[in-house]
């Protein structure tokens, strides 16, 4: 049974980065993939990208190729996920979710974090 | 603009049945599977139905999925005030080399 944990909410200037983490409780942490999943305020779901930590790959959506880190740490269990040069368009609930069906082209989320609230405000 | 396209709203009486539309393209849902979640207001997405029609453990056959060709549907019997809330269908596109999501459809049980 994989369980994800987000880190708490956050609140960022614009131009700055900031970095959210999924703690991800189950055996064998490195053979899930992880993805992160954004849903900005009214909106739908937007998809970021995710990382295999078993095969030490990621796969980011063009729209935030440059923007976007995802890492995992093995020894914590985690997945981080680090936005940089932010925008008030970026804030938006920010979601951590493990991906199933194929390696690097997932097509169903099964579960998902809790959310972690970023606001992006001078 | 959602890559997969949705019906905005869709409302039926209680114990009543509703579908749920998402259309796509021969690079998403063309040929690849399609799943479904619901999010109830301020919670996380819940996975409803995977590779087109398969219901993870726990959801209740009330909930079927279905695909033909370029488009996929929802379908949910015996409605529920409990089952008020968003409905999302996603896949995987070839093309853009990324998981693309419809803009939601929200579910009103009259």
């Amino acid at each position: 049974q994989v369980q994800l944990v987000q880190s708490a909410p956050e609140v960022k200037k614009p131009g700055s980065s900031v970095k959210v983490s999924c703690k991800v409780s189950a055996s064998s942490f490195s053979k899930y993939a992880i993805s992160w999943v954004r849903q900005a305020p009214g909106q739908g779901l937007e998809w970021m990208g995710e990382i295999i930590p078993i095969f030490d790959t990621t796969n980011y959506a063009q729209r935030f190729q440059g923007r976007v880190t995802i890492t995992a740490d093995e020894s914590r269990s985690t997945v981080n996920m680090e936005l940089s040069r932010l925008k008030s368009e970026d804030t938006a609930v920010y979601y951590c979710a493990r991906g199933g069906g194929n390696y690097g082209s997932p097509s169903w989320f099964d579960p998902w974090g809790q959310g972690t609230q970023v606001t992006v405000s001078s | 603009q959602s890559v997969l396209t949705q019906p905005p709203s869709v409302s039926a009486a209680p114990g009543q049945k509703v579908t749920i539309s998402c259309s796509g393209s021969s690079s998403n849902i063309g040929k690849n599977y399609v799943a479904w979640y619901q999010q109830l207001p301020g919670t996380a997405p819940k996975l409803l139905i995977y590779d087109n029609n398969e219901r993870p453990s726990g959801i209740p056959d009330r909930f079927s999925g279905s695909k033909s060709g370029t488009s996929a549907t929802l379908g949910i019997t015996g409605l529920q005030t409990g089952d008020e809330a968003d409905y999302y269908c996603g896949t995987w596109d070839s093309r853009l080399s990324a998981v693309v999501f419809g803009g939601g459809t929200k579910l009103t049980v009259l």
